[in-house]
């Protein structure tokens, strides 16, 4: 079936990296997706990559995934307290390419 | 800049009274969504138009409708709204014709609705 998983809760210290993991266990994922929410906001696209990637940096960004273990994470160096939100890892499917599959999201929290 | 605009980005409605949730778009795409999020929790789709095809996911209640009068719009109703519709509404678009990667989704702010 489809899942995607995340860790609910991240504690990091201002100007660290956050590192934001997810699995998913449907092999058949074309793209993956990590959106960011701020409170009382919609999704914000961060970033993407494809399935046959192994990994993608995007300035302060890097994702990386792992096929074979069918690991996803997502990277963020010198983590600012704009960076306070909630991250979903989402899949969209080979079987179904319209419509995406979204993990339970991390709330990450930034200590000063 | 094209964009997903949703409006009101508050809603406060009565138990029972119908009420009416607008979505529009600037990006040209053919698809549309519609989310419910609840606090804390992933969105959760309830229908999307692919084109002018409405798919309702299975376990979307009939008390929500959807309307898509043109490529720009779509409307949520909920026809009697419960105090567990209380959430966050998130209109989302997509397109094969993406320049990013196909069907990526792009999210208006929401609209969060109360029920009293």
């Amino acid at each position: 079936g489809e899942d995607v998983e995340q860790s609910l809760f991240l504690s990091v210290r201002e100007g660290d990296s956050s590192v934001i993991n997810c699995t998913y266990t449907d092999s058949s994922s074309t793209y993956l997706y990590w959106y960011k929410q701020e409170p009382g906001a919609g999704l914000q696209l961060l970033t993407y990559i494809f399935s046959n990637m192994d990994m993608k940096q995007d300035q302060r960004l890097t994702v990386l995934l792992n096929k074979k273990d069918k690991h996803l994470s997502l990277r963020i160096a010198d983590t600012q307290t704009g960076d306070s939100a909630i991250y979903f890892c989402a899949e969209s499917l080979y079987s179904s390419a319209s419509k995406i599959i979204f993990g339970s999201g991390t709330r990450l929290s930034i200590r000063p | 800049d094209a964009m997903v605009i949703q409006n009101p980005r508050y809603q406060v409605t009565q138990f029972g009274k119908p009420v009416t949730l607008s979505c529009s778009q600037t990006l040209n795409h053919n698809v549309m969504y519609w989310y419910q999020q609840k606090s804390s929790q992933a969105p959760k789709l309830l229908f999307h138009y692919y084109d002018k095809d409405f798919n309702n996911e299975a376990d979307t209640p009939d008390n929500f409708q959807s309307r898509r009068p043109n490529t720009s719009f779509c409307f949520l109703d909920i026809r009697s709204p419960g105090l567990g519709d209380a959430a966050m509404y998130l209109c989302a678009t997509s397109s094969a014709r993406d320049s990013r990667p196909h069907w990526t989704q792009y999210f208006g702010p929401g609209t969060r609705l109360t029920v009293l």
